[in-house]
């Protein structure tokens, strides 16, 4: 049972390109998550996928697409990425009130 | 203001000392309160459920008050393997999406 799981781990990009983080989840549930932290804050929520099927926008969405391709996995699209954009990306499941996360991508926008 | 605030600290301690950190929140509706634990680098885990009547769970004590609307977690004989940082987090809104608001998380630094 891997929990969740998210490639790459690393990530360089230049100004403007595109990218695809992947995450995907074996427990099995509904909802899931991406998250972005930057120091000195908190995580902020980009997207949620409540159940398959379903997206939607949380607190920090522009620059970013998603797609719940099936209830596995949820993926995380910059199409132009800019240098804001760096930070981890966590990608979560939830069980009942409880999230697990995926161990992170770390993405860098030079 | 922050929907949810943490002191960032750092709190060094020695071994074996008791510390308590505090976190409030400012949405009044919120439900669903928990402590997570964050290690350098890695991704955060639930470290406990919060409760309104308070829960424990071995040397980790966590406490509700929701007339001040501000949750504690109390952590006794300190060990170096505690150090960590410590994110409050509560949900975000009504209904079951999940939504969660984190706190920008506290630091704990144990000494031997």
């Amino acid at each position: 049972n891997a929990g969740v799981t998210q490639t790459p781990k690393f990530q360089v990009l230049k100004t403007g390109q595109s990218m695809t983080l992947q995450c995907a989840q074996d427990m099995n549930h509904n909802s899931m998550y991406w998250y972005r932290q930057d120091p000195g804050m908190g995580l902020r929520l980009i997207y949620y996928s409540a159940s398959e099927g379903t997206t939607d926008k949380g607190e920090v969405p522009n620059g970013y697409n998603v797609s719940r391709l099936n209830k596995r996995e949820f993926s995380l699209r910059l199409e132009s990425a800019a240098p804001s954009q760096t930070s981890v990306y966590f990608c979560a499941s939830r069980q009942d009130r409880v999230q697990f996360f995926g161990p992170g991508t770390r993405l860098t926008v030079l | 203001r922050k929907e949810v605030e943490q002191d960032p600290g750092p709190f060094n301690v020695p071994e074996g000392a008791t510390v308590a950190f505090n976190c409030t929140y400012s949405n009044s509706a919120s439900q669903s309160f928990f402590w997570y634990r964050q290690d350098c680098r890695k991704e955060p885990k639930l470290l406990m459920s919060v409760y309104s009547s308070g829960n424990e769970d071995g040397r980790f004590t966590a406490q509700l008050n929701r007339a001040s609307q501000y949750i504690s977690l109390l952590i006794r004989d300190s060990k170096l393997s505690d150090s960590a940082t410590y994110l409050c987090v509560v949900n975000g809104e009504a209904g079951n999406t999940g939504k969660l608001i984190f706190g920008q998380g506290t630091t704990l630094q144990v000494k031997p």
